[in-house]
């Protein structure tokens, strides 16, 4: 079975600054998207990034980025120019039949 | 076009009693889907339905749970009776239509409602 894990339960960052979230994941898929969701507290999961399996070049959305290690199962979130609006809970997941979430990583903005 | 919404928000009931969560998808989304995150843990998938019919509900814990999807428009979850380990965040999703299976057609993106939080006390 597939598993995500978000070894970070809570990270901090200094406004202005960048911030790295990491995700690991298993499987025996070539085939899948990765993706990170967005939480604000109290407010609907919203889809921040997406990458496709197949593709070698790292997704980019605005100061979103990622870096998509494929032999080693990882995928991380780099967020540049950290804003107070980026604080919520951040979600790792995985899809090639159903979506697989980690645990989530609670990201506080320190202005 | 209004989002995922969900009813109600919050949700305090004693153990052995009967809840039912509300989910209403974006208009003109097949798909449905419920999820579960217990405290501090992953969001775990619950079930997937595909207009009315339920396409894989192998997410689900046991048979205290029941979904439905009336007419392939809003879905109601239902836990009876309730237990204490049920606490936690529902979350429904929906998504347009898939265009064929499996990861090489094109991926939907599932909108999410708030969640639901029920707390069995």
């Amino acid at each position: 079975a597939q598993t995500v894990t978000q070894s970070q339960p809570e990270m901090s960052v200094q406004e202005a600054e960048t911030v790295t979230l990491s995700c690991t994941y298993d499987t025996s898929e070539s085939d899948y998207y990765l993706f990170w969701y967005k939480q604000p507290p109290s407010r609907q999961m919203i889809l921040v990034i997406r990458q496709e399996a197949y593709k070698q070049q790292n997704a980019t959305e605005n100061r979103f980025s990622v870096n998509f290690q494929k032999a080693a199962k990882s995928f991380s979130l780099k967020i540049s120019d950290s804003q107070l609006g980026d604080a919520a809970m951040y979600f790792c997941a995985y899809y090639s039949v159903k979506l697989v979430f980690g645990a989530g990583t609670i990201l506080r903005v320190k202005s | 076009e209004a989002g995922v919404t969900q009813f109600p928000s919050h949700s305090v009931i004693e153990k052995g009693q009967t809840v039912t969560l509300r989910c209403d998808p974006i208009s003109g989304h097949d798909n449905l889907y419920w999820y579960r995150r217990v405290m501090g843990k992953e969001i775990k998938f619950l079930l997937h339905f595909v207009k009315e019919s339920k396409q894989d509900e192998s997410g689900m814990p046991n048979n205290r749970f029941l979904a439905e999807r009336t007419g392939g428009t809003y879905s109601t979850l239902k836990v009876q009776p309730a237990e204490l380990e049920d606490s936690g965040v529902y979350f429904c999703a929906s998504s347009q239509g898939l265009l064929g299976t499996g990861v090489s057609s094109s991926y939907n993106e599932q909108f999410f409602g708030p969640g639901t939080r029920l707390t069995v006390l």
